[in-house]
C-alpha cells in the first residue's frame, strides 16, 4: 500500500463544510483511495472510495487530483456527530493499511 | 443490516493464559480480518482470511494465530498472553474483491478490549 499523510487534527464549525486532505504521492496507478472514519468507542466505518474520478455518496464527496497524488474528503454540512478520526488509505487488494488518521472535531 | 459480533467487549486475562477471541459475521462475507488498535499506532492488521481454512499474515502476526473452520466465524488465538498484547482488538469482514478491482467495504465489530495482567 502507498503511504498516506494526513494532518493530525482539524476543527470545523457545525454546519460548515469539512475538507480533510490526504497526501499519497507514491500511489500506484491501480491503487484505490479509501476513506473510513472511527467514532469514539466504535469500530471504523466505511465512507467512500475512488480511483481517478471524483465520487459522491450520501455521506461525503471525494475529490482526487488529476495526478492522483492527493485527495480531499468533503463533508458538506458537518454535524457534531461527524466528530471522529478519519482515515485515508491507498491500497490495492483486499487488505487495507490504516494510518494515524485525522481527528476531526466539529464545534458548535 | 450487516452484523459483526465479537464474543466479549471486555476481557481480563493473566500472563501466560491461552486466549480466544471470537468473531462472527452474518453476511456470508468471504473475507475476515483481525486488527489491534493502540493509542498513537492506529489500526494494525494481525491476520486476514479470504476463505475457510485460509489465512494470510498481516503486519503484526507474531504471538497470534487464527482459525477459520466455518465461513461465518474467525477466531484469534493468543497462545500465551503477554502484557504487551493488552489492546483493543477489532474484527472486520467484507466480500472478496476481484483481482485488480477495489476492495469491498469492511464492516467492523464493536471491539474487544483485552487486558493482560
Amino acid at each position: 500500500d502507498a503511504k498516506t499523510t494526513q494532518p493530525t487534527s482539524m476543527d470545523c464549525a457545525e454546519g460548515r463544510a469539512a475538507n480533510l486532505p490526504c497526501n499519497h504521492s507514491t500511489i500506484s496507478g491501480n491503487e484505490y483511495v479509501y476513506w473510513y472514519r472511527q467514532i469514539h468507542s466504535q469500530g471504523p466505518q466505511y465512507i467512500i472510495h475512488g480511483l481517478k474520478n471524483n465520487e459522491t455518496n450520501e455521506m461525503a464527496s471525494l475529490i482526487i487530483t488529476e495526478d492522483r497524488k492527493s485527495s480531499t474528503l468533503i463533508l458538506p454540512h458537518a454535524t457534531l456527530r461527524d466528530t471522529a478520526v478519519y482515515y485515508c488509505i491507498a491500497s490495492l487488494g483486499n487488505m487495507l493499511t490504516f494510518g494515524g488518521g485525522t481527528r476531526l472535531m466539529v464545534k458548535p | 443490516d450487516v452484523k459483526v459480533t465479537q464474543s466479549s467487549r471486555y476481557l481480563v486475562k493473566r500472563t501466560g493464559e491461552k486466549v480466544f477471541l471470537e468473531c462472527v459475521q452474518d453476511m456470508d462475507h468471504e473475507n475476515m480480518f483481525w486488527y489491534r488498535q493502540d493509542p498513537g499506532l492506529g489500526l494494525r492488521l494481525i491476520y486476514f482470511s479470504y476463505d475457510v481454512k485460509m489465512k494470510e499474515k498481516g503486519d503484526i502476526p507474531e504471538g497470534y494465530s487464527v482459525s477459520r473452520e466455518k465461513k461465518e466465524r474467525f477466531s484469534l488465538i493468543l497462545e500465551s498472553a503477554s502484557t504487551n498484547q493488552t489492546s483493543m482488538y477489532l474484527c472486520a469482514s467484507s466480500f472478496l474483491g476481484r483481482f485488480g478491482g477495489p476492495s469491498y467495504e469492511q464492516y467492523f465489530g464493536p471491539g474487544t478490549r483485552l487486558t493482560v495482567t
